[in-house]
């Protein structure tokens, strides 16, 4: 089935440093998501987005965190600078459509640890 | 917002044997269902999406119940086998959160062995 990827699987930094987490989404799909799971917790919507623009956010999207998706490529989450506690697992997800119910397609998680 | 709550965490089970997880919401408006499936290292994969007109759904070796009276989601993985060994999501859509917003439960960790 339809596919999405997420590079790379682990990333390790120290906090202050800015990261950016790379999304290939599934190739016909519109809308783009990433949520957030913290160890043993729920994961959580960040934010989605559409035609190059945020489109909402949740609290847990904070001033230091933004998203593109210049020219197509990549979707991408960068976080400048880092926080001990931005130290989760960032999921990305796409949707062809986004009505509720909608189907969201994820990708494996990157797992990014803030030292 | 909406509260999901979900149980067992973990939940380990003998090959052949059933294996139960269930999930709480808290908004009666919410009206999409999902439960994924996650194996190590490995994206998430949905099993069902229901909605809450449907009680009862069948999928492949498993069962979801829906019950909208005590905002209740549940799924029944009968006959148990070992590559039903995974962590598996329930989520909830509906009309008081962001377009496109599903809200999860912390997941359960389900270990089937022979």
């Amino acid at each position: 089935g339809p596919k999405v990827l997420q590079i790379p699987s682990h990333q390790i930094i120290d906090m202050g440093q800015m990261v950016t987490l790379n999304c290939d989404p599934v190739s016909n799909h519109l809308y783009f998501y990433w949520y957030k799971q913290i160890l043993g917790q729920q994961m959580e919507f960040l934010v989605n987005f559409y035609n190059g623009k945020v489109m909402e956010k949740s609290k847990l999207f904070k001033d230091q965190f933004s998203v593109e998706r210049p020219d197509g490529s990549y979707f991408t989450l960068k976080i400048q600078p880092t926080a001990l506690e931005d130290s989760a697992v960032y999921f990305c997800a796409s949707s062809f459509q986004l009505v509720i119910g909608a189907e969201q397609f994820f990708g494996p998680g990157t797992r990014l640890t803030v030292l | 917002g909406e509260q999901v709550e979900q149980r067992p965490p973990h939940l380990s089970v003998r090959e052949g044997d059933s294996a139960f997880i269930t999930c709480t919401y808290t908004d009666p408006n919410s009206y999409y269902f999902f439960w994924y499936k996650q194996e190590p290292g490995a994206s998430l994969q949905l099993l069902m999406k229901v909605f809450s007109s449907t009680e009862i759904n069948e999928g492949q070796g498993f069962t979801v119940l829906l019950n909208k009276k005590d905002k209740r989601l549940s799924l029944n993985l009968t006959a148990a086998h070992p590559g039903d060994s995974a962590a598996y999501f329930c989520a909830v859509s509906g009309e008081t959160q962001v377009v496109g917003q599903l809200t999860f439960g912390s997941g359960t960790r389900l270990q089937v062995y022979a």
